[in-house]
């Protein structure tokens, strides 16, 4: 079945404790991206890869950070995790530009 | 910046109606694309529209896209209370590959 897997789905954390979340697809997409969803701010992009080893920062970047060593895979580092991150998380990827973007269930984070 | 703003904001009908929710942005786009969210919930995407199309159907779905207005329109014909979710438009423009999303729309279908 073709999917966008994200882990962990749920997390607490504390202020400066490193932590990934991961994202996989199994569709062989060349795009990948991450957003963040807060309430009356809708989805904003985080960053974005347009294929292994090409990232490229979205709108909100500051505290984020990312790899694509593989196509498959695109996680996202908080290297010090600070309670203005506490977002709900999405990662998506797509087949190439103007097509459809196919989104993972979601991570909800809450940073203390 | 916000790109796609939908209108309204919240919207509740009755089953069997039929719900119109509309979207404007302000820049040109290659595409517009419609996404539907169960709440708090991963997005499902519904129908992409491309900037040289009027019109597109998907099953009950109706999308619009009148780029000399820069406004799209999502029809949801016959409506179910399990259409009841945020629904959000998303244009995608430029040369790199970036989503902007709006606000959305929460649709409530009442049984």
């Amino acid at each position: 079945e073709a999917q966008v897997t994200q882990n962990p789905r749920y997390l607490i954390t504390v202020t400066g404790k490193k932590l990934t979340v991961t994202c996989s697809q199994n569709m062989n997409h060349e795009y990948m991206s991450w957003y963040r969803q807060d309430p009356g701010l809708g989805l904003r992009q985080i960053y974005y890869s347009m294929n292994v080893e090409v990232t490229d920062k979205g709108d909100v970047p500051e505290g984020y950070k990312v790899s694509r060593k593989e196509k498959r895979n695109f996680p996202l580092i908080l290297e010090s995790p600070s309670p203005n991150q506490t977002s709900l998380y999405f990662c998506a990827s797509s087949a190439g530009r103007r097509q459809t973007q196919y989104f993972g269930p979601g991570t909800r984070l809450l940073v203390l | 910046s916000q790109q796609g703003e939908e209108d309204p904001q919240a919207l509740s009908i009755q089953e069997g109606e039929n719900a119109t929710m509309n979207c404007s942005y302000k820049t040109s786009i290659n595409n517009l694309q419609w996404y539907r969210q169960n709440s708090g919930r991963g997005l499902v995407h519904l129908i992409l529209i491309r900037s040289n199309e009027r019109e597109k159907h998907s099953g009950r779905l109706r999308v619009t896209l009148d780029t000399s207005k820069k406004s799209s329109s999502l029809l949801i014909t016959a409506s179910r209370a399990a259409d009841t979710a945020s629904y959000f438009c998303a244009t995608e423009g430029g040369s790199n590959y970036k989503l902007t999303f709006g606000k959305g729309t929460l649709l409530t279908v009442n049984p």
